[in-house]
């Protein structure tokens, strides 16, 4: 009941496409739900998050869909760059901790 | 504005001799702190995570052990390092509020267990 489930392990997508990834989770108490990118070497940065009273919200290139009744959230980037190539994390807290998806490996091809 | 140190950035240690990370944050007070391990290509595992001074959560049983000093300082502890012990340890902070703000991680450091 604690898990967060994120798909795809891994995604290749072509320069100035749609990269798509997924997370779902069981533990309705969540009540906050950030993505993580993480750049080789270097520790997870807070990139987006989003509360379950909210739908949809943008920044930029990235935009999180949240489907509450699901209980499932998505990260889409837009226009995507080789800079993106990163690993992403979906995450979802409530309380102290955080709980964190397996990750995906995105990477952009120039 | 708050900052979280971690060294060392890398470490190479031989099987059966004794492990400490060290963490420690700045620009805040009474933050939550976390030790997270990363294997190889591997997803994010809690280890351990403190609320207060002498306050530690152990999530996973195994031979590492974690201790919080001082308020801003979080110490990650092997007696005897394991070959599974390998890994890219993580440590991070989050005010209070975590659903406000969300975790602050640091740079990490790469043990590698010989």
């Amino acid at each position: 009941q604690q898990q967060v489930k994120q798909s795809p392990q891994s995604l290749i997508v072509q320069k100035g496409g749609i990269s798509i990834i997924n997370c779902a989770y069981e533990n309705t108490a969540f009540d906050y739900f950030p993505w993580y990118q993480q750049f080789p070497g270097k520790g997870p940065a807070l990139l987006i998050a989003i509360r379950p009273d909210v739908s949809e919200k943008k920044e930029g290139r990235f935009t999180i869909s949240f489907n509450k009744s699901a209980k499932q959230f998505s990260l889409h980037i837009m226009d995507s760059q080789p800079g993106d190539s990163a690993t992403y994390f979906c995450a979802a807290s409530s309380g102290d901790k955080i709980i964190f998806g397996k990750g995906t490996r995105l990477h952009i091809l120039p | 504005s708050q900052t979280i140190h971690q060294w060392p950035a890398t470490l190479v240690q031989p099987v059966g001799s004794p492990l400490s990370l060290e963490c420690t944050v700045e620009g805040t007070s009474n933050p939550n702190l976390y030790w997270y391990r990363q294997a190889a290509g591997r997803g994010l595992q809690l280890l351990f995570y403190s609320v207060g001074i002498g306050q530690i959560s152990s999530e996973v049983p195994q031979n590492l052990s974690a201790s919080r000093p001082q308020d801003r300082q979080f110490i990650l502890s092997s007696k005897k390092l394991l070959l599974s012990d390998s890994g890219f340890y993580l440590c991070a902070w989050a005010s209070q509020g975590i659903s406000n703000y969300g975790y602050t991680f640091g740079s990490g450091t790469r043990l590698t267990v010989v």
